[in-house]
């Protein structure tokens, strides 16, 4: 079985700074690794996606995360974070099998202060 | 492409009553999944389709839920005798079904509030 770790449930930045959201996973196979961001009112977008290959990945709007297989770590970044990135970011994983479920972190909220 | 679509989207209900909630997937999309989503928490796997065929059931849904895909394009998620406990937003999302990296497209949910 998997499960999602983040550290952080609310991270409050000054805008133009930059953002670090944390994500440790557990799993016992090789997995599949996402973030996914929740803006107000709205369905799951997804950010970014490690498949294979380069440990850093990078999605939209700007953002990178690091694959880290020692420390079991996903970590998500933005070197300038603006107005618009307040939203709830969610940490993903998913293992190799058919079905391919999504087990989620319980998120984490970021909140950009003028 | 719409995109994955959930109706309604929102919906308020008093214990004890049923309500349904319907997922149109994206065009040619085979699997479908079903996600809640409480306060404060991601979202927990509950089903997912296959076509029509249902393949997997978290044990978060109990004997009150049924999902059903009778024609492999829409879904619908029945709750039977409503419980405070269920109040929550569910998601329901889908992709392809060739390799197990594509992408789960999400809906933008239907948020359910039990009195």
């Amino acid at each position: 079985a998997q499960s999602v770790t983040q550290l952080d449930s609310q991270v409050p930045v000054f805008e133009e700074a930059p953002v670090e959201l944390r994500c440790n996973y557990s799993s016992s196979v090789s997995v599949y690794l996402f973030w996914y961001v929740q803006y107000p009112n709205q369905g799951l977008q997804l950010l970014l996606k490690y498949l294979s290959g380069s440990t850093l990945v990078k999605g939209i709007n700007g953002f990178e995360a690091e694959f880290n297989k020692s420390q079991t770590s996903f970590h998500l970044r933005k070197p300038s974070v603006h107005i618009s990135d307040t939203a709830e970011y969610f940490c993903a994983v998913s293992d190799f099998s058919s079905a391919s479920k999504i087990i989620f972190g319980s998120g984490t909220r970021l909140s950009i202060r003028p | 492409d719409t995109g994955v679509s959930q109706n309604p989207r929102h919906k308020i209900t008093k214990r004890g009553q049923n309500v349904t909630f319907r997922c149109d997937p994206i065009s040619e999309h085979n699997r479908l999944y079903w996600y809640r989503q409480t306060l404060g928490q991601g979202p927990e796997f509950l089903t997912y389709f296959q076509n029509e065929a249902q393949l997997e059931k978290s044990r978060l849904l109990s004997d009150r839920f049924s999902a059903e895909r009778p024609k492999g394009s829409f879904s619908t998620l029945e709750i039977q005798r409503t419980e405070q406990g269920d109040s929550a937003m569910y998601l329901c999302a889908s992709r392809p079904s060739g390799g197990s990296t594509d992408t789960q497209y999400f809906g933008p949910g239907t948020r359910l509030t039990v009195l």
